[in-house]
């Protein structure tokens, strides 16, 4: 059961525009979610994250948009940068747990 | 950064055999993680541990054995490594050092090809 899902595995943008990365989630009681980008032979790393008791939450070029009535996330980027180049997972928690459940990714490709 | 490191990088085992891989955390984080990436799986968990001695399942646990006696070190075991568990593995620790205890941090990866 993915109860966390990307369903885009890839996504190409011009260097410039606007990047947006979905996520959606099945189980209503997360209450925190997270991005992670990752690079080629790295680690993936912490790139932002939301509550669900908030609806945006932005960090420079980084905003991410939460929808609880529609159970879904997005990651925007603004504007995209070839170093934006990655595959991005969204995560999510459960209250009083320690536990992420992480999305499948999505391939960002910025074209120069 | 979280300070993780993860031995060895990279290692080619024949079925059958047992492997252990190890994670090394210094930031006295309280959680750690183990995952296995898998093309069009994400990352799945595996085991995790709350404290030094206390480890549960994950959603991808069969197979696999953890062990931390050390709140910095945390070991996952193939007992006998089959094919399916060719994968790229990442240990992950959160906790108490003054950052969010759900925001993870991740080692680089150790790539297990199992012959």
């Amino acid at each position: 059961d993915q109860q966390v899902k990307q369903n885009s595995p890839s996504l190409s943008v011009q260097e410039g525009r606007i990047s947006i990365l979905n996520c959606d989630y099945t189980n209503s009681m997360f209450d925190y979610f997270l991005w992670y980008k990752k690079y080629p032979a790295e680690g993936p790393t912490f790139l932002i994250s939301i509550s669900s008791i908030k609806d945006k939450n932005e960090d420079g070029r980084f905003t991410v948009f939460l929808n609880k009535s529609a159970k879904h996330l997005s990651l925007h980027i603004v504007p995209s940068q070839p170093g934006d180049s990655a595959v991005y997972f969204c995560a999510a928690k459960r209250p009083l747990g320690e536990k992420l459940t992480f999305g499948t990714g999505t391939r960002l490709t910025i074209i120069p | 950064d979280a300070g993780i490191t993860q031995s060895p990088r990279h290692k080619v085992t024949e079925t059958g055999t047992p492997v252990t891989l190890r994670c090394h955390q210094t930031e006295n984080h309280r959680y750690m993680y183990w995952y296995r990436q898998d093309p069009g799986h994400g990352l799945r968990l595996i085991h995790y541990s709350y404290g030094v001695k206390d480890t549960d399942k994950g959603e991808v646990s069969d197979g696999y054995s953890v062990s931390r006696s050390k709140t910095e070190d945390f070991l996952l075991t193939l007992e006998s490594a089959t094919s399916s568990q060719t994968s790229v593995y990442f240990c992950a620790s959160a906790g108490t050092s003054g950052r969010r205890a759900y925001e993870q941090y991740f080692g680089p990866g150790t790539r297990l090809t199992v012959t």
